[in-house]
């Protein structure tokens, strides 16, 4: 099973100001088959990046994906007020599906 | 647009079996092009990928849940279900049932039910 270990596991900042998130895998991710979520309280997840960095349907350009093998990173270039929330990576190329525990973004 | 929205009892008895459908609307179940999946997600915790399965009816479960799963689909419905027998405390949680893409995003799932909490109390 792969392990996701993401960090910091929260994250304090302002409007306007640029997020970095970490997934960190314990073994290699099967071609870039990692996903990023945003969920926000109550709320389901959404789907923001597939394949490690590309963009999901209607999704902001202020959110980038990047990273291979094990290290990925997802960045949201400046903040916005509706950008606060978890966000969970997940890898999909090996079975079991895994998650990381997320990391919370909140207004500082 | 293609929505999910997930049913069944919102409390179980220890020992007994969970049983949730999820119903799909504004667009076929039967697509080679998706495959469907239930997530878990407990109190105040991250997410838990439990099942899937595909067009061609193949079924996968995460280990970690042994050989209490069940996912069946009911293509004259668009409904797809999920069991989970000999329930503890430990199933409770928010459950999820989600549309995995396997053209454009090979596999990431990309519609998602709103999700229905479940307790396992007696």
């Amino acid at each position: 099973e792969i392990v996701l270990t993401q960090s910091p596991g929260t994250l304090s900042l302002s409007p306007g100001e640029r997020a970095t998130l970490s997934c960190r895998a314990s073994q290699s991710v099967s071609s870039s088959y990692l996903a990023w979520y945003q969920q926000k309280l109550g709320q389901a997840p959404r789907l923001l990046i597939y394949g490690a960095s590309s963009r999901a349907t209607g999704i902001p350009d202020r959110f980038s994906g990047s990273g291979s093998g094990t290290d990925f990173t997802l960045t949201i270039s400046r903040l916005e007020p509706e950008d606060f929330a978890v966000y969970h990576c997940q890898q999909y190329g090996s079975s079991p599906l895994t998650f990381g525990g997320g990391t919370k973004v909140e207004i500082k | 647009q293609l929505q999910l929205q997930e049913s069944g009892p919102g409390l179980v008895k220890p020992s007994e079996t969970l049983s949730l459908t999820c119903t799909v609307s504004g667009g076929s179940i039967s697509s080679s092009s998706y495959y469907w999946g239930w997530i878990r997600q407990p109190p105040g915790k991250g997410l838990e990928w439990i099942g899937s399965i595909y067009y061609s009816g193949s079924t996968y479960s995460n280990p970690s849940l042994k050989s209490r799963v069940t996912i069946s689909v009911d293509t004259s419905k668009n409904q797809f279900s999920l069991k989970l027998s000999s329930v503890t405390a430990a199933d409770t949680a928010v459950y999820y049932c989600a549309r995995g893409e396997l053209s454009t995003s090979a596999g990431a799932f990309d519609i998602w039910g709103q999700g229905t909490m479940v307790t396992v109390s007696s």
